[in-house]
């Protein structure tokens, strides 16, 4: 089975950096996906890590390590609009599944 | 980006009735789409995933005979809640695959929709 651990709640000020970090334990890995949702939205993809590394796009970067079973999502110059729930999820070896973190909250303040 | 859309986006329902849920590719072709069910403040919970043309594959303990699944088309599947009880009032959202994207591919999230059963 899958089993992924990340903290459920974060908060920042406008400008700030949040990382939130993400653990994992799988029988079959593909890579790495990160979710922003909004109360009450579906979520939007933010960003894909199958390879060791970090993966920029705009104010946010993720970042994975396969042998550490370990993530991260870097959200840079906090805006108020990035108050939402952040899910990573897991691929499964076949590619198609996605098992969801149990989600962090962020809440920026002024 | 790939649009996936769902519908209604909220139903009110009683208790014994059956609700059904409409998930659309709208332009993109979908041979995989996927059920998922949320929680207030929870996190995602994968119920099943919809194969065009073959039979849904459920994940453990969710029950195939409550929550029907139907994949028509390359563009539509649709899940069924029926004899609905309080108990499965939740958000129900679909996600969609975009194969045309290959290794990077991801999936495509409808808006959900809120079941509430009375």
């Amino acid at each position: 089975g899958q089993s992924l651990e990340q903290p459920s709640e974060v908060t920042a000020v406008e400008g700030a950096i949040v990382q939130i970090n993400c653990t994992y334990q799988t029988s079959g890995f593909y890579g790495l996906s990160w979710y922003q949702q909004h109360d009450g939205g579906a979520p939007t993809f933010l960003s894909y890590n199958a390879l060791d590394g970090l993966e920029e796009t705009g104010r946010f970067s993720s970042f994975l390590s396969r042998s550490d079973s370990y993530g991260y999502l870097l959200l840079q110059e906090l805006q108020m609009k990035d108050s939402a729930s952040y899910f990573c999820a897991v691929r499964d070896t076949g590619g198609n599944k996605l098992t969801f973190g149990g989600g962090t909250r962020v809440l920026v303040k002024p | 980006g790939a649009v996936v859309s769902q519908h209604p986006s909220w139903v009110i329902c009683k208790s014994g009735t059956s609700v059904k849920i409409e998930c659309r590719s709208l332009d993109f072709q979908a041979t995989t789409m996927f059920w998922y069910r949320q929680f207030p403040k929870q996190s995602l919970m994968l119920m099943a995933t919809s194969n065009e043309g073959s039979k849904a594959t459920y994940e453990q303990g969710v029950e195939k005979d409550k929550f029907l699944i139907n994949h028509a088309s390359l563009t539509l599947s649709t899940l069924t809640v029926t004899s609905a009880h309080p108990e499965d009032s939740s958000f129900y959202i679909c996600s969609a695959r975009d194969v045309r994207q290959g290794v990077t591919d991801t999936q495509y999230f409808g808006p959900g929709t809120r079941l509430t059963v009375l």
